[in-house]
Parts: structure tokens; C-alpha cells; sequence
């Protein structure tokens, strides 16, 4: 069974600086999907960024890329230019690419910004 | 276009209740997940439509909780009798078989359920 773990209960980070959220996954496949949830004190979770492991380029969106490491099985989120409004949970996602859709999380880091 | 739709957002029972849960999904989204989220974890699958078959319902609780997406559209989701470990968010997600955003899933704001 696949697994996703995020060591970092909880970041912080002053407003404008650049913050990096950690995630390891295990996996025996060869191909899946990777994603990045963002889920604010409202609890909706919010797509931020989604990788294909076939794809060797890392994805970006705006200010959000991420290092995506195959071989290491690491999947981090860098956040360029930290905004207030980036405070929120971030949960890290696998999914197989064939089969069993459903997604499965880490346990989430608790980002704040700091004024 | 409109996102996921949940109803209620809140909903405070007592134990051994009733309660249902309501998704509308993304227009044209065919999947249909509902997740259990509780504090302080990611959110867990409980159930996945195709349409209207509930192709993977493994994770639900099937003593306590039933689905149905009797439409191929929204679905309901219900507990009876609730158990004060019941407490946590339910979370609906859909995702379309469009090539463009194939595998990921939008989520919709939520259920939170607190069983006193």
C-alpha cells in the first residue's frame, strides 16, 4: 500500500521570504500523481499544484513550484514570495494512475506567515 | 463554473441519531468520492461512485453509514445511528475524465458533523 508522510507538523515563515514544505511518499509503481492541497480554516481543500512522475519537469504555478525527486521518492513544495493568505494547512497527495483513484494524504504541515 | 457543492456545512447531532450529507459535484465530473477527514489527520476514502456504481466502497463503515447516487449526479451520504466517533469532516470531491485534468479531484467545503 502506498504511503505519504510529511515530517513537518508545523512551518513558519516572514511574510515575502520563500518556505519549503517536505513530503516522502512510498510506492512500488512507476507511474502516479502527485499533488499539493492547500486547506484553510474553512476546510475546503484547495488544489494548488499536481505532478505526473512520467513527466520530468517540475510543475509550477506562480509563485508555487515543486522538486519533484523519483528515484528519492520526495515530493517538496516551495512557496516563492510568502503571503498572508498562504496560511493554511498543506496536505501532500498520491494517486495511482490506473485503478484505485483514490487519494491518499500525508498528515498535513500547518504553514503560518509571519507580518 | 461552479465548484463542488456541500449541504449543511454544520450539523450538531446526539448520539444514536440520524444525519445525512448532500454533494452536488462539478458539472460533467462522472466520479464521485466521499472522504472522512478527522482532526488533525488527511482526509480517508470512504466511497467512490463511477457514475451511479459505488465502485469502491471497501472503507465504509457499512453497519452505520449508506450512499447512493441514485442519478449518476449528486449523492447523499448518511449515518444512522451516529457515535460520538462519527465527529470529524466529511468531504465530497468529483473529478472529470477530461485528458487536461485526469486524476485530479476538486473538493468541495465540507461537513463538519460534531456527535454529542
Amino acid at each position: 500500500a502506498q504511503t505519504v508522510t510529511q515530517s513537518q507538523p508545523e512551518m513558519s515563515v516572514q511574510e515575502a521570504e520563500t518556505v519549503t514544505l517536505s513530503c516522502t511518499y512510498d510506492t512500488s509503481e512507476s507511474d502516479y500523481y502527485l499533488f499539493w492541497y492547500k486547506q484553510p480554516p474553512s476546510r475546503q481543500m484547495i488544489l494548488v499544484i499536481r505532478q505526473e512522475a512520467y513527466k520530468q519537469q517540475n510543475a509550477t504555478e506562480n509563485r508555487f513550484s515543486v522538486n519533484f525527486q523519483k528515484a528519492a521518492k520526495s515530493f517538496s513544495l516551495k512557496i516563492s514570495d510568502s503571503q498572508l493568505g498562504d496560511a493554511a494547512m498543506y496536505f501532500c497527495a498520491y494517486r495511482t494512475l490506473f485503478g484505485n483513484e483514490k487519494l491518499t494524504f500525508g498528515t498535513g504541515t500547518r504553514l503560518t506567515i509571519i507580518p | 463554473e461552479a465548484g463542488v457543492v456541500q449541504s449543511p456545512r454544520y450539523k450538531i447531532i446526539e448520539k444514536k441519531q440520524p444525519v445525512a450529507f448532500w454533494c452536488n459535484p462539478i458539472s460533467g465530473h462522472n466520479t464521485l468520492y466521499w472522504y472522512r477527514q478527522n482532526l488533525g489527520q488527511g482526509p480517508e476514502l470512504l466511497i467512490r461512485y463511477e457514475n451511479e456504481e459505488a465502485v469502491d466502497d471497501s472503507q465504509l463503515p457499512k453497519d452505520r453509514f449508506s450512499a447512493e447516487r441514485l442519478k449518476g449526479v449528486d449523492s447523499t451520504l448518511k449515518i444512522q445511528p451516529a457515535e460520538l466517533g462519527d465527529s470529524a469532516v466529511y468531504l465530497c470531491a468529483s473529478s472529470s475524465p477530461s485528458l487536461a485534468v485526469y486524476g485530479t479531484q476538486y473538493f468541495g467545503p465540507g461537513t463538519r458533523l460534531l456527535v454529542l
